[in-house]
């Protein structure tokens, strides 16, 4: 089956740095997107971005179809940023996303 | 509703009993969707309802895993003869069709299943 994975798996950053998250995809995706998990557990979606880029306040994502990555921009940092990323990729329309193992984020003030 | 219910947020049961764990998806939203997070893991996926359409069970990691989505809108996720390698979060989620738009999982805040 097809493998995500993301890296990196941790990374501690301090209030107000700027980081860059990455995700691989092994096959062509129909559908690509990222979630943020709080630490609470809540799953928020983030972005659908099968290709192209887009951009969320302090946050983007880029993806690069054809050489199979995406990558997640946080620009000035904050603690509430901290938690899990995951990128999520959808092989086909009408399956199932299959998510990575996710980017620990630690934001400290 | 306004978001995704799920119920218990908690249970803990003994081993060997068997549990049914709820999600109310949004109004609306046409697929819903399974998942298992263990401890410090990723999410992994169970079993997707779309509409009328037979679900996809292919993620369902064996025969004492079953769900069902009644009347197309609450789905109940049973475990039978728990185990404790079955203690995880459970976490629903729900979508609307796709539009060719774009559209996006809304997840519930799980129930996490403690098999002692």
């Amino acid at each position: 089956g097809i493998q995500v994975e993301q890296s990196p798996p941790d990374l501690i950053l301090q209030e107000g740095a700027n980081s860059t998250l990455r995700c691989n995809f092994s096959d062509s995706v129909n559908n690509l997107q990222w979630f943020h998990q709080n630490p609470w557990g809540q799953l928020i979606n983030l972005f659908y971005i099968p290709s192209g880029t887009k951009q969320n306040g302090r946050l983007s994502a880029t993806t690069v179809a054809t050489e199979r990555y995406s990558l997640l921009y946080i620009s000035s940092s904050q603690t509430t940023d901290s938690g899990v990323y995951f990128c999520a990729v959808e092989i086909q329309a009408g399956t199932a996303l299959i998510f990575g193992k996710g980017t620990t984020l630690s934001v400290s003030s | 509703g306004a978001g995704v219910s799920q119920s218990p947020s908690n249970k803990v049961t003994e081993k060997g009993k068997d549990v049914e764990l709820r999600c109310d998806p949004i109004s609306g939203h046409t697929a819903l969707y399974w998942y298992r997070q263990s401890l410090g893991q990723g999410l992994e996926f169970l079993i997707y309802f779309q509409g009328n359409s037979a679900p996809d069970k292919s993620g369902l990691p064996s025969d004492r895993f079953s769900a069902e989505r009644t009347g197309g809108s609450v789905s109940t996720l049973t475990i039978q003869r728990t185990q404790q390698e079955d203690s995880a979060v459970y976490l629903c989620a729900s979508s609307l069709e796709w539009t060719g738009a774009s559209y996006g999982y809304t997840f519930g805040s799980g129930t996490r299943l403690t098999v002692v």
